[in-house]
């Protein structure tokens, strides 16, 4: 089975702090897409990637920015954290065009 | 961009009836509609998807349909047990979206023992 970890289950970060969330898979994986999910608005893409180096925005990236140098790992930066920013956070992964993803067990993320 | 819509965004069943959520995507050009679900406090779990060449694909208890004239497919689960509880997320690809998936906004599904 494809694992997608992510490294921190929760977090609690500061307004203003610089926040980084990693996420790294096993398989192989081309692309790498990180979501944001909350209560009544589904699952929105921040940023995916389809190769080292490569980024392309989503649907919100407004405050982040992401970072892919291997590709195994796909992290994701919030510059400088904001309360609007608490979120449940998703990485997801796949092996190519139609193929389904595989999401990493989320980071809880609470900006206080 | 592909646009998907869910309905209804709640249903309730008792056990052992069937189940059915409707998603309706914009793009013509969408040619793979996977379905997701999400048990409370856990990751989405890939459950089944279907490609265009395909109008009907079965496992077990739940199946899907697409239409792709009407524009919307269809997660039918049968005979519902509590562990059917959860949030369903249905997504449409294409070529068009560069291999993202859009999803809807999910479907709480409960079923009442």
């Amino acid at each position: 089975d494809v694992k997608v970890t992510q490294s921190s289950r929760y977090l609690v970060k500061r307004t203003g702090e610089k926040v980084f969330l990693e996420c790294v898979q096993d398989m192989d994986h081309e692309n790498m897409f990180w979501y944001r999910q909350d209560p009544g608005l589904g699952l929105r893409l921040i940023y995916f990637s389809y190769d080292v180096k490569m980024k392309e925005k989503g649907d919100i990236p407004e405050g982040y920015s992401v970072s892919r140098e291997k590709k195994e790992r796909f992290s994701l930066i919030l510059e400088s954290a904001s309360t609007n920013q608490t979120s449940m956070y998703l990485c997801a992964s796949n092996a190519g065009t139609n193929y389904g993803y595989t999401f990493g067990s989320g980071t809880r993320l609470t900006v206080v | 961009g592909e646009n998907v819509e869910q309905h209804p965004s709640t249903l309730s069943v008792q056990e052992g009836d069937s189940a059915v959520i409707k998603c309706t995507y914009s793009d013509s050009a969408s040619n793979y509609f996977p379905w997701y679900k999400q048990e409370l406090g856990k990751r989405p779990q890939l459950i089944i998807d279907i490609r265009s060449n395909v109008g009907e694909k079965k496992d077990q208890r739940i199946a899907v349909t697409l239409n792709k004239t009407a524009k919307h497919f269809s997660l039918h689960i049968t005979e519902t047990q509590p562990e059917d509880s959860a949030v369903y997320f249905c997504a449409a690809s294409g070529v068009r979206g560069n291999n993202r998936l859009a999803f809807g906004k999910g479907n709480q599904v409960v079923v009442i023992p």
